[in-house]
């Protein structure tokens, strides 16, 4: 079945620190790609995504892209910042209309 | 961007009794809606998908009997936890797809962290 795998927290950086968190996924068709980010005591917010082959989501800096060739969607961030201490979820959606498949969740701690 | 609310944010309850939990899409209809669980550290469980009009699809090893969804409006989910038990307590999240989004995205509301003593 499908199914989305993050590398393993707790990922503890100082901040202006440049940040990877990997994500590869499995799936039987071509999803949309999703990453999430949940902020302590609250709901998942959209950070980006990306539908396609070679699209690149971006946004407030994190930036992550669809390979179809290495089944990889890596979150980056150039320089990182003690707001951006959060979980952070890698998601797909298989087609329309289903339910997300999540990773589990990596956690960033950004100190300054 | 599409926002979906969800009440209460906390609740606070005695073993053995019922709470329900309400998701609305607020700025647009939603014909599914998602309820997740969220254990401590853990990542998000579907529950279930909520259709409007007709009866939710349950995940396997949900019970449909203790946990009652009705999706009664285009705009409107609920998750009724009944005979609630401590081991019921967790973070509920319920999302919603914008259905003129094409891009599938789906809106997730802010949870309700559910306590049962």
């Amino acid at each position: 079945g499908n199914s989305v795998t993050q590398m393993e927290g707790p990922v503890t950086l100082s901040e202006e620190a440049f940040l990877t968190i990997n994500c590869t996924y499995t799936a039987t068709g071509y999803p949309s790609l999703f990453w999430y980010v949940q902020y302590p005591g609250e709901g998942l917010q959209l950070l980006l995504k990306a539908t396609k082959a070679d699209d690149k989501g971006s946004n407030k800096g994190f930036e992550a892209t669809y390979r179809k060739e290495t089944t990889s969607f890596h979150l980056e961030k150039g320089s990182v910042q003690v707001s951006d201490s959060a979980v952070y979820f890698c998601a797909l959606s298989e087609k329309a209309g289903t339910a997300l498949i999540f990773g589990k969740g990596t956690t960033l701690s950004v100190s300054s | 961007g599409a926002v979906v609310s969800q009440h209460p944010s906390r609740v606070i309850c005695k073993s053995g009794t019922s709470v329900k939990i309400e998701c609305r899409s607020l700025d647009f209809q939603a014909t599914t809606m998602f309820w997740y669980r969220q254990f401590p550290k853990k990542s998000l469980m579907l529950m279930a998908t909520s259709n409007e009009g007709s009866k939710a699809t349950y995940e396997q090893g949900v019970e449909k009997d203790k946990f009652l969804i009705n999706h009664a409006s285009l705009t409107l989910s609920t998750l009724t936890v009944t005979s609630a038990h401590p081991e019921d307590s967790s973070f509920y999240i319920c999302s919603a797809r914008e259905p003129t989004d094409s891009t599938d995205t789906q809106y997730f509301g802010p949870g309700t962290r559910l306590t049962v003593l």
